[in-house]
């Protein structure tokens, strides 16, 4: 069975700080990863997306993944506000014509 | 413009009604989905399409139908609705299968 696995939460943090989002899967074949934000009764928005082990940075946002362990992990630096939402971990199974299976997310809250 | 769009946005019927929500993307895109997130927030893939042909039918029951008029748009259509039925409803779109997905509004049903 595919299995993507969150912590649910909530996370909180303060204004500033770094927010650390987990998430493992069980497929070892998966070679492409996805993080979503969901805001409260909205659709979820794809964020990062990342392919080779490593960092990927993409402004306050990094995204690391490490193949040999299975996990994937989204670090926020200098959290907002704004960024207070449920995040989504996708990962793909079922070869060229499988599809995403998505964690339960975790939901973050960032305390002003 | 709206990349992914859905009709309606909120459905309210009874029990045993037929229903169908719309959706139509104007990216292009190959491959479109259907997800229903329910109240825990779990959002799960019940179909997906690739130019008009079924490639992957959930374990959902056969009660929901997925029409493709056209590689731009994928409708699901509902019979004999119930009460567990009651969810948000997500159409999505990617360029192929295993890409990056994007996200319709939603589509809250709640069935009475």
């Amino acid at each position: 069975q595919k299995e993507v696995e969150q912590n649910s939460g909530p996370l909180s943090v303060p204004e500033g700080a770094i927010a650390s989002l987990n998430c493992t899967y069980s497929d070892r074949g998966s070679q492409s990863f996805f993080w979503y934000r969901q805001y409260s009764g909205k659709s979820p928005e794809l964020i990062m997306f990342i392919y080779s082990n490593g960092d990927k940075e993409d402004g306050r946002f990094t995204a690391q993944l490490n193949k040999a362990s299975q996990y994937v992990s989204l670090l926020i630096r200098d959290s907002q506000p704004s960024d207070s939402a449920t995040y989504l971990c996708a990962v793909p199974y079922g070869g060229s014509q499988g599809n995403l299976i998505f964690g339960k997310g975790t939901k973050l809250s960032v305390k002003p | 413009d709206t990349a992914v769009s859905q009709t309606p946005k909120y459905l309210v019927t009874q029990m045993g009604n037929d229903k169908s929500i719309k959706c139509e993307q104007n990216l292009g895109h190959d491959t479109m989905y259907w997800y229903k997130q329910d109240s825990k927030k779990f959002l799960k893939i019940m179909f997906s399409y690739n130019n008009k042909e079924l490639i992957i039918n959930e374990t959902v029951p056969n009660r929901f139908s997925p029409k493709s008029p056209d590689k731009a748009h994928l409708n699901l259509h509902i019979n004999s609705l119930e009460l567990g039925d009651s969810a948000v409803y997500f159409c999505a779109s990617s360029r192929r299968t295993l890409n990056e997905q994007f996200f319709g509004p939603g589509t809250r049903l709640t069935v009475l």
